[in-house]
């Protein structure tokens, strides 16, 4: 099970909006709708930001939103801010034995 | 608070065995689908393995790599899931996070596989 191929790099200046891809196959993003993403500042543990492609857990700001078109999935952080610059790893459940795929990871830059 | 506390990593030789633990709080465990996940050093995440409740069967699924080496289980009295890992190789070196279907995370243990 080949991992879900995201952007290596993505930067934004304060306020600015991006997006970090996430493209997988029929196997697994384009299969469920159970894409989700997660934030990890260095030394820290991985923290849900969404899942179920589209939806926050509470307390997470409504800044960062979820989409998802075929065999891609998308994490919008808009309003960008200091505080969101760290790695980005998407996630889906796959039909392969190894239930549950990951994304290469992103590192978000806030110039 | 839910909480997860992971313990247990440390050194081990290649072909070795560790077990690692991880002690939750501020939830019911028992009702849990409880994940493993790791991550090598500088490197992405790695979906490891996953354990049911026993409400719901009980079973573990496991990652290709690991499968046949390690063993994920639980025991619902103590609220602590376990990572039996065995025939250990040096890429399984890596920080293991447990969580509880991905929301929250431990804070994860390093496992260092080296000669």
């Amino acid at each position: 099970q080949s991992a879900l191929t995201q952007p290596a790099s993505v930067s934004g200046s304060p306020g600015q909006s991006i997006t970090i891809s996430c493209t997988g196959t029929s196997s697994d993003v384009g299969a469920y709708n159970y894409v989700s993403w997660y934030q990890q500042h260095p030394g820290k543990a991985p923290k849900l930001m969404i899942y179920d492609v589209s939806n926050r857990p509470s307390g997470v700001s409504n800044r960062f939103s979820g989409s998802k078109s075929g065999n891609t999935a998308s994490l919008t952080i808009s309003g960008l801010q200091a505080e969101d610059e760290a790695d980005y790893y998407c996630s889906s459940y796959t039909t392969s034995s190894t239930l549950e795929v990951f994304g290469t990871g992103t590192k978000v830059t806030v110039l | 608070e839910v909480q997860l506390v992971e313990s247990g990593g440390g050194l081990v030789k290649p072909g070795g065995s560790l077990r690692l633990s991880c002690a939750a709080s501020g939830f019911t465990f028992s009702n849990a689908w409880m994940t493993w996940v790791r991550q090598a050093p500088g490197k992405g995440l790695e979906w490891v393995g996953r354990i049911k409740s026993k409400a719901d069967g009980g079973t573990a699924d496991y990652a290709a790599p690991v499968k046949g080496r390690f063993t994920i289980s639980r025991d619902d009295s103590k609220n602590t899931l376990y990572l039996q890992m065995n025939s250990l190789k040096t890429e399984d070196t890596a920080v293991y996070y447990c969580t509880n279907q991905f929301d929250p995370w431990g804070q994860g243990t390093l496992v260092t596989v080296s000669s």
